[in-house]
């Protein structure tokens, strides 16, 4: 199975802050790698597929990069609506793996 | 817009059989693949595996000797059956649509009790 490790598994930010978390995988996955953000008690929304290619209808101010064994998730200015917990999915392989997550909690 | 939804026990007895359904509404079931992702009390996320509309499947190593995926085309939906549960399958269970999901079910609580 390829290993996902996300960093850091929690942050503390305000809002208007730039924030950056980082997914490493444990072998080349190519762009292969989704970002969610799930809040207490609902389903993860799909906020980047393919490392760097937005969902529909998700705030500009979302962005991801990355290839091969290191990806970025990059909220430009946190809103309050962003203070919630973010995964890694890389879509390479199968399994398909998660990171650990991200929590983002309120400075 | 596609819509799922999880129905089906929330509690089982250890070493019982789970059973969960996903009905898919406002599209077909055809031509996608369907998965099953599961997320413990607290913790992150375990992605089960996929059944595609034809019926073939794909299973996580950690859970296949379990697990068993189907799907119901004429009735638009998709099911889970996971034999043998002790309480490290007490979970959230979620269906969505792809592998790689943009459109998740609410979830659904599945407490195993001894």
């Amino acid at each position: 199975d390829i290993q996902m490790t996300q960093s850091p598994s929690s942050l503390s930010a305000s809002v208007g802050d730039r924030v950056t978390i980082t997914c490493r995988a444990s072998q080349g996955i190519r762009n292969d790698l989704a970002w969610y953000q799930q809040k207490p008690g609902k389903a993860p929304k799909r906020l980047i597929y393919a490392a760097s290619s937005l969902q529909s209808g998700v705030p500009s101010r979302f962005s991801g990069s990355g290839s091969g064994t290191e990806f970025t998730l990059t909220i430009s200015s946190l809103q309050p609506e962003d203070f919630a917990t973010y995964y890694c999915l890389q879509h390479n392989n199968y399994p398909r793996t998660f990171g650990q997550g991200t929590k983002v909690e309120i400075k | 817009q596609v819509q799922l939804q999880e129905s089906g026990p929330g509690l089982v007895k250890a070493s019982e059989t789970l059973s969960l359904t996903c009905t898919v509404s406002g599209g077909s079931i055809s031509s996608y693949y369907w998965s099953w992702i599961r997320q413990p009390p607290g913790k992150g996320l375990e992605w089960i595996g996929y059944v595609y509309y034809t019926g073939s499947t794909n299973y996580n190593p950690s859970l296949k000797s379990r697990v068993t995926m189907s799907v119901d085309t004429s009735k638009n939906h998709f099911s889970l059956k996971l034999s043998s549960v002790t309480a490290a399958d007490t979970a959230v269970y979620y269906c969505a649509r792809d592998a790689t999901p943009a459109y998740w079910g609410q979830g659904t609580l599945v407490t195993v009790s001894s």
